[in-house]
């Protein structure tokens, strides 16, 4: 079955940027999203077609792609941004895959 | 404003069942999928499957196929996520979400999560 990887876990300081990637054979053909997700909170959908920003979502978050490897970038990080991060994507039959989550901790 | 409002948490025994809902509120419900999403006790968020409102055409993971049935009820805005038969692993926090207009488009408002709990 079709798989998305993120590394388990990113720790960065306050201010700094963070880049989380999320490799996946399929990612040069087929769209992918990032979700924010935070303990007792439903997720919260960050990124969307690689790097499009609903709307109310800060310019600090931003989305990118290259080769089979797209990238959810934070900067300026704030204590708040600390949660779990997920990439989502689809194979294909358009049945969704997210990746395994990756943890940021702001210290 | 676009609303999913899930049931409540339940606690239940193996090898009874349950059917959990997702109403939705603040937009056209038949126009967007809806899909459910589950998250195991410390674990990552897990693809159930997803139904489309208006004719029913549903779609599953093919690694949970045949272990729950989501179905739709569109006269009440309601979507549902049903076991016939709980074992102990299904205990996990259950979500609807809404997908975007198309599957690029991600899943764009979640409901609040529902805490299914499994336990003899």
């Amino acid at each position: 079955s079709y798989e998305l990887t993120q590394p388990p876990s990113v720790s960065l300081s306050p201010g700094q940027t963070a880049r989380i990637p999320c490799s996946g054979d399929a990612l040069p053909k087929r769209y992918a999203s990032w979700y924010q997700k935070k303990p007792g909170q439903a997720p919260l959908l960050l990124i969307y077609k690689n790097n499009e920003r609903p709307s109310g979502i800060p310019e600090r978050f931003s989305g990118s792609r290259l080769g089979t490897a797209v990238t959810l970038t934070i900067s300026g990080l704030q204590a708040e941004d600390e949660a779990d991060y997920y990439c989502q994507s689809t194979d294909s039959s358009e049945t969704v895959v997210f990746g395994g989550g990756t943890k940021l901790t702001v210290l | 404003e676009v609303q999913l409002v899930q049931s409540g948490a339940e606690v239940k025994k193996p090898g009874e069942s349950l059917k959990i809902s997702c109403k939705g509120s603040g937009y056209s419900f038949t126009n967007y999928w809806i899909g459910w999403v589950r998250q195991m006790p410390g674990k990552g968020l897990e693809w159930l499957g997803i139904i489309n409102p208006g004719d029913s055409d549903t779609r599953y993971s093919p690694s949970l196929q045949g272990q729950v049935t989501i179905s739709a009820d569109k006269s009440i805005n309601t979507a549902y996520l049903h076991w016939s038969s709980l074992k102990a692993s299904d205990t996990a926090m259950y979500y609807c979400a809404r997908r975007g207009y198309s599957e690029s488009d991600g899943l764009d408002s979640w409901g609040q999560g529902t805490l299914v709990t499994v336990s003899s």
